[in-house]
């Protein structure tokens, strides 16, 4: 069974730095397209940044330069390094799988982390 | 980037009737497009890719049409566990982009 489950979520101060973690079970997250995608309190679903099976990677504007995506093969897992944090990044932050058909929608998503970034 | 504009943000339908959602890109995104559901407090689930081809165990009900920059969803006869919103997204370009969404309530 295909399972997502992120951490390391929690309350930031502005300029602060999160790194949000997504275990993997199920499939191998290297042979997969890998997705970050965010969604504010109340609002929509924003796609924050990809990594390719072959280990491309590729960010939205609005977080480029701040965060890096990355994967640990020997432990199956994606991470999202968060570094100058803002309040605008607060939102729930999912993991989600490139479905094979389409790689780039999504057709496993965990249960999402939340990020709170306030002084 | 390219904008995804959905329309009506709120649809109010009684079960067992129709819902036809619709989803608009700025520009062309050929057939690249996707459709979520989202119910509270749930991560969203992929209903439908390259715009008209339904993800494994989505229901007959659920059919999406269109290609270039206009979409539509259709829920040929709602059941009580569609009411959610519900999300668009292209893939054609970067940035990926979803639109606003569309909440289908219960009328």
């Amino acid at each position: 069974e295909v399972q997502l489950v992120e951490s390391g979520g929690g309350l930031v101060q502005p300029g602060g730095s999160l790194r949000l973690s997504c275990a993997a079970s199920g499939f191998t997250v290297s042979s997969n397209y890998m997705s970050w995608v965010r969604q504010a309190p109340g609002k929509g679903l924003e796609w924050v940044s990809v990594i390719y099976s072959g280990g491309s990677t590729y960010y939205a504007d609005s977080v480029r330069g701040r965060f890096s995506i990355s994967r640990d093969t020997s432990k199956n897992t994606l991470y999202l390094q968060m570094n100058s944090l803002r309040a605008e990044d607060t939102a729930v932050y999912y993991c989600a799988r490139g479905f094979s058909g389409s790689p780039l929608s999504f057709d496993y998503w965990g249960q999402g982390t939340l990020v709170t970034v306030s002084s | 980037e390219i904008v995804m504009t959905q329309s009506p943000a709120t649809l109010s339908v009684s079960p067992g009737e129709r819902a036809t959602l619709s989803c608009r890109a700025s520009q062309s995104v050929s057939s690249n497009l996707a459709w979520y559901q989202q119910k509270p407090g749930q991560a969203p689930r992929l209903l439908i890719y390259g715009a008209s081809t339904r993800a494994t165990g989505i229901p007959a009900r659920f059919s999406g049409s269109g290609s270039g920059t206009e979409f539509t969803l259709t829920i040929s006869s709602l059941q009580s566990e569609d009411f959610a919103v519900y999300y668009c997204q292209q893939y054609n370009n970067w940035p990926l982009t979803f639109g606003q969404g569309t909440k289908v309530e219960i009328k």
